[in-house]
């Protein structure tokens, strides 16, 4: 069956516009994740949604960033005012229905700010 | 502060050795353990998971637990060279709202 799906798969923008990334789970999944992973650092989790709901939002780095899910199932990440340092492959990854079944990751979102 | 630490490596095996990787974690309320592979410029793959101590085992492939050392292994047997990739060990508590906390993984090379 279908993976984890992300679009687009690289992003190129210019510091300080706006991007959305774009995560569509695999089917039946409720549970979603985003990750950050910067050059040669590891992952950094940044939010988690059960169904439409994130319960906690404080691993997003900054009030630029911002993520829904609707429908329980299509996720979106939308970060403001982009800075060079939000250079990063951005993961999506989801499981069944609770944090501690395994975890399935897309291909990610390689975004670069010139 | 949750921290999952590994040996960055490179670890370098013979092909057809056995490749033995570690993880220590800090938080002694993780319930749930993954071990993932990352080839360069991909995303991570799940290899195993574990739960409860003692072994777990799928193929070439066995986990290893200790709670009370809080210590996570994952052992490759009949290394092939298409074993070489960065390995990466994840923790959660569980019940919780937060995701995994990952290691910088061991990059792992299979000489032929």
């Amino acid at each position: 069956g279908a993976g984890v799906s992300q679009s687009p798969s690289n992003k190129v923008t210019e510091k300080g516009k706006d991007v959305e990334l774009r995560c569509d789970p695999i089917s039946g999944h409720t549970a979603l994740y985003w990750y950050r992973q910067s050059l040669g650092q590891g992952l950094e989790f940044l939010i988690y949604f059960q169904g439409n709901s994130a319960p906690d939002k404080s691993g997003l780095p900054s009030d630029r960033f911002s993520a829904e899910r609707t429908g329980g199932s299509v996720s979106t990440l939308t970060i403001q005012r982009t800075q060079q340092e939000d250079s990063a492959v951005y993961l999506c990854a989801s499981s069944l229905n609770r944090v501690d079944q395994p975890q399935h990751f897309g291909d990610g979102t390689r975004l670069s700010i010139l | 502060q949750k921290e999952v630490e590994q040996n960055s490596g490179p670890l370098s095996v013979p092909e057809g050795a056995i490749a033995s990787l570690n993880c220590t974690y800090s938080d002694r309320g993780s319930q749930s353990f993954f071990w993932y592979r990352q080839y360069s410029g991909k995303s991570p793959e799940l290899i195993m998971s574990i739960y409860s101590n003692g072994d777990k085992e799928d193929g070439r492939f066995t986990a290893q637990l200790n709670k009370a050392s809080q210590y996570v292994s994952l052992l490759i047997r009949d290394s092939q060279p298409s074993d070489s990739a960065t390995y990466l060990c994840a923790v959660n508590r569980g019940g919780g709202a937060d995701g995994l906390t990952f290691g910088k993984g061991t990059h792992l090379i299979i000489q032929p």
